[in-house]
């Protein structure tokens, strides 16, 4: 079946730690998407990728990094930087139209 | 600078009235538009978007309403039903394809 895979659904890490989600398509989508979930706020822009090797920045990229050599695949890495890393990450995935499809989405805590 | 806002964070209504959520942009570059459902611990899923050049665009029980001089679009679920009760995310997106999400309304549909 087609569609957006994220790992691990949960993840711990102590404080000072990167940590690295993944986001895996077989959408044959070319634009992807992460975006950070905090309770009781929408859907905030971390970064996103129109093509393989091109990435921008979204409106909270302080703290994170990403990089996008497959067309299939667009980790996000969590860094030591990220003051408040503890939320909710949904990674996403477009054809050069407009709408755009979610995975499940990965819990973050950091202790 | 938030470019989509959902000024109402919470909406109640009754099992087969009409629900009606609204979304304010202030981007006039945005030129397509978009509403999500989200169950909580899921990734949203889409529900219908409207192109600028319509004024409407209808799925069933949901239509969406768009006014580009007020920039204003409008989720109209009628009747609503207990199953429609989640969180709404107004989207919309230039030809960047840079999405960006409204802070969500969360619907509840009492029975």
């Amino acid at each position: 079946d087609g569609g957006i895979t994220q790992s691990p659904k949960y993840l711990f890490r102590k404080e000072g730690q990167n940590v690295t989600l993944s986001c895996e398509q077989n959408l044959n989508h070319d634009a992807m998407y992460w975006y950070r979930q905090d309770p009781g706020q929408g859907l905030r822009l971390i970064y996103y990728s129109q093509i393989v090797n091109d990435f921008q920045k979204g409106d909270i990229a302080e703290g994170y990094s990403v990089s996008r050599e497959k067309k299939e695949s667009f980790p996000l890495t969590v860094t030591s930087a990220q003051k408040n890393p503890t939320a909710f990450y949904l990674c996403a995935s477009s054809r050069a139209g407009n709408t755009i499809y979610f995975g499940e989405g990965s819990w973050l805590t950091v202790v | 600078d938030q470019q989509v806002k959902q000024n109402s964070p919470s909406l109640s209504v009754q099992e087969g009235r009409i629900s009606i959520l609204n979304c304010d942009y202030t981007n006039s570059m945005f030129d397509y538009f978009l509403w999500y459902k989200k169950y909580p611990a899921e990734g949203p899923t889409f529900l219908i978007s409207i192109s600028s050049i319509k004024d409407k665009n209808e799925d069933g029980r949901f239509t969406v309403f768009l006014n580009k001089s007020a920039k204003h679009l409008s989720l109209h679920i009628v009747p609503s039903q207990p199953g429609d009760s989640a969180v709404y995310f107004c989207a919309a997106t230039d030809n960047n394809n840079d999405m960006r999400f409204g802070a969500g309304t969360r619907l509840t549909v009492k029975p």
